[in-house]
């Protein structure tokens, strides 16, 4: 089994729609992150969070909110999407502890916002 | 702010070719990670390089960390067609564990 699952993993919505974007992951890490991908400016961090308690804001997070909801849970809203949302999202998570801090992947929602 | 440049962008090689992609970062950090996606697909890690003058190495691939250049190279020996994918470099900064990605080298090996 996956150690980081996401889904959906294919999600087409409407400008204006609320969506939720979920993350759970099996490898006991309390680092959390998510990522937008786009064609040709690689992976920027929209959000990241140290526990439950501790969430903190990325380069790119204005129209994203998140939430923890437990140590291995970490979900990203979008509110209202826009167009311009559509990318590829990636959950990661790590511990600083071991393996040298290494980021470790989900397989990504492919999100369209007509 | 941090910057991560990765050249070339595109690198398209022949099969049993050498060659070498280049990752530089504009500030000081001594953790510096290589990733690997296939079309698709998420990203793999490869390398973790922590300290100046750290290389590894796992079967064609082989990376290495300068940090008074603020470079870390990804050196390819003997490229195989299973070695097409994109490449990242990614720098980690501060306390907070965040990482700031390069925008990829998309490797194309021809037969």
């Amino acid at each position: 089994d996956a150690d980081v699952t996401q889904t959906p993993r294919n999600r087409i919505t409407k400008t204006g729609k609320r969506i939720m974007l979920e993350c759970s992951q099996t490898k006991g890490h309390d680092r959390m992150y998510w990522y937008r991908q786009d064609p040709g400016l690689g992976l920027r961090l929209i959000y990241y969070s140290f526990d439950v308690k501790d969430i903190n804001k990325g380069e790119i997070s204005d129209g994203y909110s998140v939430s923890r909801q437990a140590q291995a849970k970490f979900s990203l809203s979008l509110e209202s999407a826009i167009p311009n949302q559509t990318a590829l999202y990636f959950c990661a998570t790590s511990d600083l502890a071991g393996g040298g801090g290494t980021q470790y992947f989900g397989p990504g929602t492919r999100l369209t916002v007509l | 702010e941090l910057k991560v440049e990765q050249n070339p962008l595109f690198l398209s090689m022949q099969e049993g070719k050498n060659y070498t992609i280049y990752c530089n970062y504009s500030t000081t950090s001594d953790r510096l990670y290589w990733y690997r996606q296939d079309p698709g697909k998420s990203l793999e890690s490869l390398f973790v390089l922590l300290s100046n003058g750290a290389v590894k190495q796992e079967g064609r691939l082989m990376a290495s960390l300068d940090t008074k250049a603020r470079l870390s190279t990804l050196h390819i020996t003997a490229a195989v067609h299973d070695l097409s994918a994109t490449y990242f470099c990614a720098v980690m900064t501060g306390t907070a564990s965040k990482l700031t990605f390069g925008t990829g080298t998309r490797l194309q090996v021809t037969l």
